[in-house]
């Protein structure tokens, strides 16, 4: 257990439905992140959070995409009209002190396929 | 733009030899360089982190070299076994352009350590 709870941890769908992906930082957290990666790709960075305002958003994160914080604890990331292109890992991930440092620790991801 | 790379997709090395993954980036001067493992279907999770002004830093069996001169850093896992089997992440903070304190990661190296 990572102390970030993400769900569900697989989707599948078919294109042009609407998905939603849920994280749950165990404790309270100020930063929340979501990242999203392909197979043989690194995460790439979507959007954070600093308690309940949304702080960034990549250019990946289009129209289609949306994301909540709404009481600054769990976080939503909806995907309305699903594209293939959509197929990927989404991460949660909150922002922890490590060794004076500032270091991310991942949910497991939620996997969507997109049929 | 900037730039993350590492220095294969993939290595394959015998059990008991010394592994060593090469992070090498561009346009970035970071304050620190952290390193993730990532297992199949998992979240990273983080292993080390190291300073600009730090040279080396050891963790039992893993030791992060980090040159900013180069703007390289090199993983090392001694005495590598086949748990150590994953992929392994280099990611850079420290900028505060776009993402403010965000974290870029490089593509990773899928470490296959044969018994």
């Amino acid at each position: 257990d990572t102390g970030v709870s993400q769900d569900p941890r697989h989707k599948i769908t078919k294109r042009g439905q609407n998905v939603t992906f849920r994280c749950d930082p165990i404790s309270e957290h100020n930063r929340l992140y979501w990242y999203r990666q392909t197979l043989g790709q690194g995460p790439e960075f979507l959007t954070y959070f600093q308690n309940e305002a949304q702080l960034e958003k990549s250019r990946l994160l289009s129209d289609r995409f949306s994301a909540e914080r709404p009481k600054g604890s769990f976080s939503t990331l909806e995907i309305q009209r699903t594209e293939q292109g959509d197929s990927a890992m989404y991460l949660c991930a909150i922002l922890a002190g490590r060794s004076g440092a500032n270091v991310l620790t991942f949910g497991a991801g939620s996997r969507l396929t997109v049929l | 733009s900037q730039k993350i790379e590492q220095n294969s997709e993939a290595l394959n090395i015998q059990e008991g030899k010394t592994a060593t993954l090469t992070c090498n980036y561009t346009n970035y001067s970071p304050a620190y360089l952290q390193w993730y493992r990532q297992d199949p279907g998992r979240g990273p999770v983080f292993l080390l982190l190291i300073r600009e002004n730090e040279k080396e830093k050891r963790k039992e069996r893993l030791k992060v070299t980090f040159d900013t001169t180069l703007k390289q850093s090199l993983f090392h896992i001694t005495a590598s076994q086949p748990a150590d089997s994953a992929t392994y992440l280099c990611a850079l903070d420290g900028e505060t352009g776009n993402y403010g304190q965000n974290f870029v990661f490089g593509p990773g190296t899928r470490l296959s350590v044969l018994p």
